[in-house]
């Protein structure tokens, strides 16, 4: 079946230093990737969003690798925030036309000051 | 502008009982979808309705478990004679249109506590 990885439960950077954030999927027809963000006791917040014919994409101190060979996505901070303290979480399609979502497990980041 | 809305944030029910959770969906959104989320997990789908209509509840658990998306008033999910293991973080999302990349937004969820 169809499913979305992530590589590490828990991701402990520095302030100030660059984050990374990996994700494996396992379906090769998928053509769009969503970034998410979860802080404690609230609900997902989109961060970015990627198509397959895109390998990259920047935003506002995120970026967004594709490598559709390995079928591995992932998310850079850079200059990493105590804000940015929250679970990260891939998600994809899957076959589906409907738009529902196919979630990984995530990834806690945490920040130290 | 308001995103999307749920409610209650938080329900505590004894097993047996009957939980109800709506979501109101941002404005000028006509497509919802619900998760649920277990404690330490990701989201895993549940249903996707338009106004009216049940698109996809492939999701959805056989018995005890609804939804519907009515024309006025928010969407409703409703679990009947709940179990202690409903007790999870239910999220509902909406988006514009339907299908792949379409941005789905989040609410704040509703924590269900069963006892």
């Amino acid at each position: 079946g169809e499913s979305v990885g992530l590589h590490l439960p828990t991701l402990s950077v520095q302030e100030g230093d660059n984050s990374i954030i990996n994700c494996a999927y396992s379906n090769s027809a998928s053509d769009y990737f969503i970034w998410y963000k979860q802080e404690s006791g609230k609900g997902p917040q989109f961060i970015i969003d990627i198509r397959s014919n895109m390998d990259k994409r920047q935003g506002q101190r995120v970026t967004v690798l594709l490598n559709k060979t390995v079928k591995h996505l992932s998310l850079q901070i850079a200059a990493t925030q105590p804000g940015d303290s929250a679970v990260y979480f891939c998600a994809e399609p899957g076959s589906s036309n409907t738009g529902k979502l196919i979630f990984g497990q995530g990834t806690t980041l945490q920040v130290k000051p | 502008n308001a995103g999307v809305m749920q409610n209650p944030r938080h329900l505590v029910r004894r097993r047996g009982q009957e939980a109800r959770l709506r979501c109101s969906p941002m404005k000028g959104h006509s497509h919802v979808y619900w998760y649920r989320q277990l404690p330490e997990e990701g989201l895993k789908f549940m249903v996707y309705l338009q106004k009216e209509n049940i698109i996809d509840e492939s999701g959805m658990p056989k018995e005890r478990f609804s939804a519907e998306f009515p024309k006025e008033g928010p969407s409703i999910l409703r679990i009947q004679q709940v179990v202690r293991g409903d007790s999870a973080a239910y999220f509902c999302a909406s988006s514009p249109t339907m299908g792949q990349g379409e941005t789905q937004y989040f609410g704040p969820g509703t924590r269900l506590l069963v006892l």
